[in-house]
């Protein structure tokens, strides 16, 4: 079955740059989105079609594209921005796949 | 203002049976397609289920594929995931999910003895 491929931890100090990758054989044909979770909460839409955010999450967040891997990046990091980040995207039949999950954790 | 609220969580001795539900709301529920997904304690997310706007398409994950039925209500506005024989793994909080950007907070489901 179709995986996507994600670290399962990244930690970086408040106000550098935090970069979660993720990786998928048909990510360079399918969108992909990602979600952050915190604790103890559903998950929140960050990024979708690979690079778009929705109305009201913060221009520091955003996606990008190369290939077979997407990359959330996250400028500035804050405090608040500590949580679980989800990547997913769609098989062949268009069924949703998730990665393991991203802890990020905020020095 | 989108809301998605879950209800039919519980415990369950494994082999048993339970009927999630989820009640749409500041949408026109009937135009969009709706999924399932979960995710067990300390885990990442699993895609579950998903269901067409008139119900006539539905996917399932080979892990509940032949245990679970999904299943919708568009009069009353209502998405419904009928889970029977339930194994210990199938212990998650589960999500009802419109397009990915709308989530419900979820509904807890715990198999064990």
């Amino acid at each position: 079955s179709y995986e996507l491929t994600q670290p399962p931890s990244v930690s970086v100090s408040p106000g550098q740059t935090a970069r979660i990758t993720c990786y998928g054989d048909e990510l360079p044909n399918q969108f992909a989105y990602w979600y952050q979770q915190k604790s103890g909460q559903a998950p929140v839409l960050l990024i979708y079609k690979d690079n778009q955010r929705p109305s009201g999450i913060p221009e520091r967040f955003s996606g990008s594209s190369s290939g077979t891997t997407v990359t959330l990046t996250i400028s500035g990091v804050q405090a608040e921005d500590e949580a679980d980040y989800h990547c997913q995207s769609s098989d062949s039949s268009a069924a949703w796949v998730f990665g393991g999950g991203t802890k990020l954790t905020v020095l | 203002e989108v809301q998605l609220v879950e209800s039919g969580g519980g415990l369950v001795q494994p082999g048993g049976s339970l009927r999630l539900s989820c009640l749409a709301s500041g949408f026109t529920f009937s135009n969009y397609g709706v999924h399932w997904i979960r995710q067990a304690p300390g885990k990442g997310l699993e895609y579950v289920s998903a269901i067409s706007e008139n119900g006539t398409s539905t996917f399932y994950a080979d892990s509940v594929r032949g245990r679970f039925t999904i299943s919708r209500d568009n009069s009353k506005n209502t998405l419904h995931l009928q889970m029977s024989s339930l194994r210990p793994d199938d212990t998650a909080m589960y999500y009802c999910v419109l397009s990915g950007l709308y989530w419900g907070q979820g509904t807890l489901v715990t198999v064990s003895s």
